[in-house]
């Protein structure tokens, strides 16, 4: 069964150096997203992606995050200069339809920085 | 704002007994769709269960069933037969036409023996 992949599954990092998580979504969907899970908290819409743009961003999803799709089939989460408030779990997810379609889940990337 | 409340941080059910999961959220759109994910201990959340808005049927997949109160928003999620499996962290969500799903804390249940 089709699934969707994140890597890596755990990065560790010093504060202020760049993250990049990875993910490849389901092969035939449209729609691309990021959200996050600080421990113990709720899961945090962070950016939707459609069209090879930017369909919609939170308020956490400021200057230091980006989002691309370089090649058709990744799709990465940029953290510029991470902060201690950035560890947490992101979450790829993926769906062949907006609004009535069901994301698929990525297992996640836990990101700690020191 | 638009919010989604789990006011159960976490249950406990025997097997084999019944367990309701509760979950309200606030909107103003009146075309929407409302989720339960599961999401077992280190694994992704997968899709439980899937409600339409403009539905009055409430949604039945096999054990797993929702009560569906539109005018209340209320959305909670029915376990029946619980099985020591569907122990996991549940989350119910919304999504609307800006394309975002907002998702509550989640409810963190335990199955007991």
């Amino acid at each position: 069964e089709p699934e969707v992949t994140q890597t890596p599954s755990h990065q560790v990092t010093q504060m202020g150096q760049e993250v990049i998580l990875r993910c490849v979504p389901i092969s035939n969907h449209l729609y691309f997203y990021w959200y996050r899970q600080i421990l113990g908290q709720k899961v945090e819409f962070l950016v939707s992606f459609y069209n090879n743009e930017i369909s919609e961003k939170s308020e956490i999803f400021d200057d230091q995050f980006s989002v691309e799709r370089p090649d058709g089939s990744n799709f990465t989460l940029k953290i510029r200069s991470t902060k201690l408030e950035d560890s947490a779990m992101y979450f790829c997810a993926s769906t062949g339809t907006s609004f009535t379609g069901e994301l698929f889940f990525g297992e996640g990337s836990r990101l700690t920085v020191l | 704002a638009q919010t989604v409340t789990q006011s159960q941080p976490e249950m406990s059910v025997q097997e084999a007994e019944t367990v309701t999961l509760s979950c309200t959220y606030d909107t103003s759109e009146s075309d929407y769709y409302l989720f339960w994910y599961k999401q077992p201990p280190s694994r992704q959340m997968i899709l439980v269960i899937r409600q339409e808005a403009y539905k009055q049927q409430n949604a039945t997949e096999n054990r797993f069933s929702v009560n569906f109160q539109k005018a209340a928003k209320s959305f909670s999620l029915k376990i029946s037969d619980s099985q020591l499996g569907d122990a996991a962290m549940y989350f119910c969500a919304r999504r609307g036409r800006d394309d975002k799903i907002i998702f509550g804390k989640g409810t963190r249940l335990h199955i007991l023996p």
